[in-house]
Order: C-alpha cells, then structure tokens, then sequence
C-alpha cells in the first residue's frame, strides 16, 4: 500500500511564529496532495490542497510546498495562533483513492 | 458548504452484536468513503461507492460490508463486533476522484 509519512509526530511552536510540518510520501504517480487540520473530537477539515503540476500555492495564512523530485510536501503556517493547535496530515491522491499521513500535532504555545 | 453527518458521536456495542454506522451527505457528492482512524496508523480506507449501490473494497473491509441504497446515504455494517474493532470511524465524500474529500465529524466506537 501507499505510505504517506511525516518527519515528526510532534511541534511546539511559540504564539506568531511561523510553523512548517512535513510529509513524505511514496507513490510518483500521485498528482493531487490535501492538507487537513484535525482538532480533538472533530472530522478532518480541508485547509489546501495543491496538485502536482504547482509547486507552490497560498492560502490564508498558509503555503503548501510541492517538491516532486523528493516526493516532499510541506504546509507552512504563518503567525501560528492558539486556534491553529490541531492534528495535520497530508494525503496523496494517485487518482483512485487517498492515502493519509499518521499526522503531526502542532501544540502553539501563548 | 458541505454538510457531512454522521448518525452517532460515540458508541459503545458488545462483542457479536451487528453494528450499524450512518452517513448521511447533502451535497449531491458521487463519492462516499468509510475510513477508521487508529493512533500511528491514520486514516485507513474501509470502504468507498462511487454510485448508488455500487460499492469497492478498500485496504482494510474484512469484518465489514456497506450498502448504499440512496446517493445521500452510506452506512457501515459491522457484520459482528469484535473488539479490534473498537476504532474512530470516518465518513467522507467528494464530487470526483481527484478532489476534495468532506468528512463527517467521526464516531467514537468501542467494542467490549
């Protein structure tokens, strides 16, 4: 099956400064990547995805890097607030199915 | 925006009982998934229909069915429990393959 992992399974970040979580993931041939947020107790919620003919694409406060030759992809949050502590995971789509990432959790400390 | 329900919270079944899982979509999405979530192994995929009572096997379907009756509706079976059972369980759709899934807000179940 695919494996889709993370670099660290943990982040702790001070109030306003920038957060970068990391993913690896397997499959060459996957061309659509999502970034979810998953708070304690809830569903993952979408925050950007990206597909595989970008490299980069910003949203609100964040910025999803694609860097297919290392099959690495990265979800920068910029100002990281209090609201932003959560689980993220990534997913690839190789174009049948998603396959997800185990998560980082993102503690922001005030 | 997407609304994606799922029928419990939290459940609690003992061993052998049949379980059922609802899910319930409003956006007219094709796609509907059923993941588990387990801690160190994220989302696994159960489960997915990609029309009214079609249904494809995902990585992990042993000791489950689904049945997809309406385009709105996809309910997990748990044929008889069992306590490896005992995971979050995750509903989701998408208009197409290659974008965006919706998810429900989950189900907390234990088997014991």
């Amino acid at each position: 099956g695919e494996s889709v992992g993370l670099h660290l399974p943990t982040l702790s970040v001070q109030e306003g400064d920038n957060s970068i979580i990391n993913c690896a993931y397997s499959n060459s041939a996957s061309d659509y990547f999502i970034w979810y947020k998953q708070e304690s107790g809830k569903g993952p919620q979408f925050i950007i995805d990206i597909r595989s003919n970008m490299d980069k694409r910003q949203g609100q406060r964040v910025t999803v890097l694609l860097n297919k030759t290392v099959k690495h992809l990265s979800l920068q949050i910029a100002a990281t607030q209090p609201g932003d502590s959560a689980v993220y995971f990534c997913a690839e789509n190789p174009g049948n199915q998603f396959y997800f990432g185990t998560g980082t959790s993102l503690t922001v400390i005030p | 925006d997407v609304k994606v329900t799922q029928s419990s919270r939290y459940l609690v079944k003992r061993t052998g009982e049949k379980v059922f899982l609802e899910c319930v979509q409003d956006m007219d999405h094709e796609n509907m998934f059923w993941y588990r979530q387990d801690p160190g192994l994220g989302l696994r995929l159960i489960y997915f229909s990609y029309d009214v009572k079609m249904k494809e096997k995902g990585d992990i379907p042993e000791g489950y069915s689904v049945s997809r009756e309406k385009k709105e509706r996809f309910s997990l079976i748990l044929e008889s429990a069992s306590t490896n059972q005992t995971s979050m369980y995750l509903c989701a759709c998408s208009r197409g393959w290659n974008t965006e899934a919706f998810f429900g807000q989950g189900t907390r179940l234990t088997v014991v």
